[in-house]
């Protein structure tokens, strides 16, 4: 089975450009996350979904980040305008509630490296 | 709100014993959690362990569970070069799947 897809893997951008980044989730998953990774702060948590739903959008930096996931197969995540700060690894996961014996388990997708000049 | 923490980093030579420590808050955790991070890749779990479990083996991977002290360990044996990447601690205390990630520890496996 195909795992969690992102795309572009790396993208480099000037400061003030609009950067999308996109992901595939796991077919039936119905979890959906983005992550950002820096060396200062770790693995943030920026924002999920339930079953295409925002849930918890608490840790979205600021107004020019946002997220979408217009079905269950697709979702964005958009800077714009970007800014140096915002050079990261970006994650995407996904993840499904079993019945009964639901572990948590999250899968992780390769990430987006994102360099701001 | 909830908070993991781990040190940033361990070195240990081929073939000894790693431990990498992990501290929560959260007294409703369900899951807690061991992922491996290998240089760029996404986060793979390892392996996790139930709240009223103390310990779980897995062939060299040994999960300790302190919950009183809100304490997580994960030794692996006979560290290879291969296990050489961040390792994050992670909890799960159920409702929306939401899961928290502690800083990640660096293992540095020296051969």
């Amino acid at each position: 089975d195909a795992g969690v897809i992102q795309s572009p893997r790396h993208e480099v951008t000037e400061m003030g450009q609009e950067v999308t980044l996109r992901c595939k989730p796991i077919s039936g998953h119905d979890y959906l996350f983005w992550y950002r990774q820096t060396m200062m702060r770790g693995l943030e948590l920026l924002i999920y979904f339930n079953n295409n739903v925002p849930i918890d959008d608490s840790g979205m930096p600021e107004d020019r980040f946002s997220a979408k996931m217009p079905n269950a197969s697709f979702s964005t995540l958009k800077i714009q305008p970007s800014e140096p700060r915002d050079s990261a690894v970006y994650f995407c996961a996904s993840s499904f509630l079993r019945a009964g014996a639901n572990t948590g388990e999250l899968f992780f997708g390769e990430g987006s490296r994102l360099t701001v000049l | 709100g909830e908070d993991v923490e781990q040190s940033l980093f361990l070195s240990v030579r081929e073939g000894d014993s790693s431990v990498i420590n992990c501290t929560y808050t959260d007294s409703s955790s369900t899951y807690l959690y061991w992922y491996k991070q290998e240089p760029g890749a996404g986060l793979q779990l390892l392996t996790y362990i139930f709240s009223n479990m103390d310990m779980k083996q897995d062939q060299r991977l040994t999960v300790l569970l302190n919950k009183k002290d809100k304490h997580l360990s994960l030794r692996i044996a006979d560290t290879q070069t291969g296990d050489s990447a961040i390792y994050f601690c992670a909890d799960y205390s159920g409702g929306y799947q939401k899961v928290t990630f502690g800083t990640g520890t660096k293992l540095q496996v020296i051969p």
